[in-house]
């Protein structure tokens, strides 16, 4: 049982190029986050996928994409990449609708810098 | 939107002191809370949770907190601090389908 899993761990692109973000689960969780963590600014929700086949805005959603491919995989693409998304980005898991507040579980993080 | 907020960016203890971590909150209804730890170079880890019942909640490591909801506060408490619970903490409170963070108290514990 691996629980959250994220690829890359680290990562480096040049402005306007693009990359896709992997998050994977194997706690058949229902729903999946992803988050971005900067300096003084705590975790904040770049969009999620309350259940397979949905997914949402969260609070800093511009220049980025998603995908639920399946219950355990969520992905985060960025087309454009641009300096200001030079981050640590977090995947997190919980158990979702209908299931009751659950605590959400991360992965270990990736580690972009866009140059 | 439900909302915590972190007072402090830094506390400082030494080992064997006790320490306490602040949070309060605003919500509408009855709040669903959380206290998550981050050390260097590492996802969160859930620590406890809050949903109902006893103020006083006990979790993972020898933490607990205490839930106010006269004063709406949520603090995470430890009675005798390690040199190993140096980290980034982070309060964080349900809302709708998601959590909401705050901005994270980072912890020294001296020897």
């Amino acid at each position: 049982n691996a629980g959250v899993t994220q690829t890359p761990k680290f990562q480096v692109l040049k402005t306007g190029q693009s990359m896709t973000l992997q998050c994977a689960q194997d706690m058949n969780h229902n729903s999946m986050y992803w988050y971005r963590q900067d300096p003084g600014m705590g975790l904040r929700l770049i969009y999620y996928s309350a259940s397979e086949g949905t997914t949402d805005k969260g609070e800093v959603p511009n220049g980025y994409n998603v995908s639920r491919l399946n219950k355990r995989e969520f992905s985060l693409r960025l087309e454009s990449a641009a300096p200001s998304q030079t981050s640590v980005y977090f995947c997190a898991s919980s158990g979702g609708i209908g299931q009751g507040p659950y605590e959400q579980y991360f992965g270990p993080g990736t580690r972009l810098t866009v140059t | 939107a439900q909302s915590v907020a972190q007072p402090e960016d830094q506390v400082n203890v030494a080992e064997g002191n006790p320490l306490t971590v602040k949070c309060t909150y605003s919500v509408s209804g009855n709040p669903y809370l959380f206290w998550y730890v981050q050390y260097p170079n590492r996802g969160l880890q859930f620590l406890l949770k809050y949903i109902t019942g006893d103020n006083l909640v006990k979790g993972s490591y020898g933490f607990e907190a205490e839930f106010n909801k006269s004063q709406t506060s949520f603090h995470l408490k430890k009675p005798s601090a390690l040199v190993s619970d140096s980290a980034l903490y982070f309060c964080a409170v349900k809302d709708d389908y998601k959590l909401s963070f705050g901005a994270g108290t980072t912890v020294t514990v001296r020897a």
